[in-house]
């Protein structure tokens, strides 16, 4: 059982947005900041999202996070079938100090 | 930018040990604290231990604390983490990832590496 709660899975239309939730509590997510992860089967986890809406470089403007209080979430816009992906939200938590991971969402478009 | 290479996964018995080892190309992973994170076959990401820049904070996750050890060398731009006692639910692709949070306690993972597979079975 994930300490974040993610939905299993979400679906859309190519070109449709898509919003992705991570619930957690206040010694998680209201307390510190949450990353977006992306990962294709058999690959490593890449970064998309951190400080809960920041972008790395190289990720595109289609995708967007915020967080407000407990809870957490990334959109994608202009959905493409390049991105049927896991999507992972991750962050710390104070209490008792780990790292903690949602359980995954599985993006279908 | 950093490479992250990890190593010495395989398959060992139950109760058995191994060492995992990732090594740093590109610059220096020394500023930073180092996380290990591991996927078990068909599951999600778990979390399992983190490391300071100077080794003065270890954390781990419940799952592994008093079996698992984290330890790093700068000087050799690796950081390692020593598995004891290890079960069937050990088993997973254990992620080398560092962390660009300023000190400890964060989760802004970038880069991650390949991978190495750990299978517990007898």
């Amino acid at each position: 059982q994930s300490v974040l709660t993610q939905p299993p899975s979400v679906s859309a239309a190519p070109g449709q947005k898509v919003t992705i939730s991570c619930s957690g509590s206040i010694s998680n997510i209201l307390n510190n900041d949450v990353s977006w992860y992306q990962q294709f089967p058999g690959t490593a986890p890449k970064l998309l999202i951190y400080g809960n809406d920041k972008r790395p470089s190289g990720i595109p403007d289609r995708f967007s996070g915020s967080k407000s209080g407990t809870s957490a979430t990334l959109d994608i816009a202009g959905l493409q079938t390049g991105d049927e992906a896991v999507y992972y939200c991750g962050t710390w938590d104070s209490t008792p100090n780990d790292g903690v991971f949602g359980g995954g969402t599985q993006l279908t478009v | 930018d950093v490479q992250l290479v990890e190593s010495g996964g395989g398959l060992v018995q139950p109760g058995g040990s191994l060492t995992l080892s990732c090594s740093a190309s590109g610059s220096t992973i020394s500023p930073y604290t180092m996380n290990w994170v591991r996927q078990a076959p068909g599951k999600g990401l778990e979390w399992v231990s983190a490391i300071s820049s100077t080794s003065i904070y270890m954390y781990y996750a419940d799952s592994v604390e008093g079996r698992f050890t984290i330890s790093r060398d700068n000087a050799k731009n690796s950081v390692y983490l020593q598995l004891d006692s290890l079960r069937a639910e050990d088993s997973a692709v254990y992620y080398c990832t560092r962390d660009l949070t300023e000190g400890i306690g964060g989760n802004w993972f970038d880069p991650w590496g390949q991978g190495t597979l750990v299978t517990v079975s007898s």
